[in-house]
């Protein structure tokens, strides 16, 4: 099957530990996205890549790391200086051609620091 | 700043009684706005993408629409199954510029 997976679904982490979130997809996508959703904000992006081992801050990426190796992974890290991490963590991905403009989403990761 | 504004933030209807859900937004040249529906505690699934004024899309219940300054997704005899949040997005007129989101329309559709 085609499509984005994120792992784990459920994360708990310590204050002060970095932890490391997954996002791996098949679809042969140029690009691809981590967002931030906490209750009654929306989605905020924290950082995309649109071409292997390039990528660029979204509008909250303070406290977040990101890498893309290989063109179908792009995991996320979250430092201990990200003062607020608790929310649910969206992954997404889409190609870059002119005609393909939709972009779609993987199934989440809830990190809850404890 | 592009700005995608969605209203209402929640809506209540009762199992049938048809509505519409509203984005507006501001970003000049658009390039494509979509819509997605994401039930609580899961990604968001892709519903649509319109890309010029006038254009109209549907599936079973939903269809939407798109003017100049908004958009509309029309639901038709809802069924509690419709239940979710529905967010919408635009892509500026570089394609490469990451999608604006709105902050989503939450939808109870009461049996």
């Amino acid at each position: 099957d085609g499509g984005i997976t994120q792992s784990p679904k459920y994360l708990f982490r310590k204050e002060g530990q970095n932890v490391t979130l997954s996002c791996e997809q098949n679809l042969n996508h140029d690009a691809m996205y981590w967002y931030r959703q906490d209750p009654g904000q929306g989605l905020r992006l924290i950082y995309y890549s649109q071409i292997v081992n390039d990528f660029q801050k979204g509008d909250i990426a303070e406290g977040y790391s990101v890498s893309r190796e290989k063109k179908e992974s792009f995991p996320l890290t979250v430092t201990s200086a990200q003062k607020n991490p608790t929310a649910f963590y969206l992954c997404a991905s889409r190609r870059m051609a002119a005609a393909y403009n939709e972009q779609f989403f993987g199934p989440g990761t809830r990190l809850t620091v404890l | 700043e592009d700005q995608v504004t969605q209203s209402p933030e929640a809506l209540r209807l009762q199992e049938g009684e048809s509505s519409s859900l509203n984005c507006s937004y501001t970003v000049s040249g658009l390039r494509g706005l979509f819509w997605y529906r994401q039930d609580p505690g899961k990604g968001p699934e892709f519903l649509f993408t319109l890309y010029s004024a006038g254009e109209e899309k549907e599936k079973e219940r939903l269809k939407a629409t798109l003017t100049k300054k908004e958009s509309f997704l029309h639901i038709t005899a809802p069924k509690p199954e419709d239940s979710a949040t529905y967010l919408c997005a635009v892509q500026a007129p570089s394609g490469n510029t990451p999608l604006v989101f709105g902050k989503g329309t939450r939808l109870s559709v009461i049996a």
